[in-house]
């Protein structure tokens, strides 16, 4: 079965940028689905930060698009999420899931574990 | 633009069923897109309990079920466990212009 895991620093600096991983095993980056970043900040609710396909094409959450760059590693089976110009506000666990549309919906399964990125000084 | 709204918190006691809302804002919900259901454990990664409104993944308990009425969703578990108590989010697709939008969650306490 197809399991991922997110791997990066936990702690970077206000205006810095975020670099993440998430690597999947137990199945291909290629075929029908896309693989996406999500995010929680403390006490708060999920936020969709965007997806890539294994083409390498993307989409993004809008209110974070000029920050955020999703990229795709098939020969690493890997997928990777940077987001530049930090503030305390990106402060998150960030996860990483195989996110697969449907007609009319899309939805996230498997989900890794989730990674803690604090944005401080 | 889109925005899901659940309840902030529900509760029940256990063998009891309840009942979370997902009331979609800009369009019909039922009419054309679908929502999804996750249940997150804190320290974990959330977990899908429904697809496309009312599928159940391959896994998950018969005690979790989904249905559409007009722009909302819900989100049934009977039989209330104390292992139910966790947050729980829906989700839709939200077209080209936002993509992929989450509620707020909804809190469950089992009593």
């Amino acid at each position: 079965q197809v399991q991922l895991q997110e791997s990066g620093p936990g702690l970077v600096k206000p205006s810095g940028t975020l670099s993440l991983t998430c690597a999947v095993s137990g199945g291909s980056l290629s075929g029908t689905n896309w693989w996406s970043w999500v995010r929680q900040p403390p006490g708060k609710g999920l936020e969709w930060i965007g997806e890539v396909y294994h083409s390498g094409n993307t989409n993004y959450n809008p209110s974070l698009k000029s920050r955020v760059t999703i990229s795709i590693d098939k020969s690493k089976n890997q997928f990777s999420l940077k987001l530049n110009s930090l503030t305390a506000a990106d402060t998150a666990v960030y996860y990483c899931a195989r996110d697969q549309h449907g007609d009319r919906s899309n939805w996230f399964d498997p989900w890794g574990q989730g990674t803690l990125v604090t944005v401080s000084s | 633009q889109s925005a899901l709204t659940q309840p902030a918190s529900v509760s029940g006691s256990p063998g009891q069923s309840i009942t979370i809302s997902c009331t979609e804002t800009s369009s019909d919900v039922g009419v054309y897109n679908l929502v999804s259901w996750y249940q997150h454990h804190p320290g974990k990664g959330p977990k899908l309990l429904i697809y496309e409104g009312s599928k159940r993944p391959s896994g998950v308990s018969n005690r979790f079920s989904g249905s559409n009425s007009g722009n909302t969703a819900s989100l049934t578990i009977s039989g209330l466990q104390a292992e139910d108590e966790a947050d729980y989010y829906c989700c839709t697709y939200a077209g080209l212009s936002s993509f992929v939008v989450f509620g707020g969650g909804t809190k469950l306490t089992v009593l």
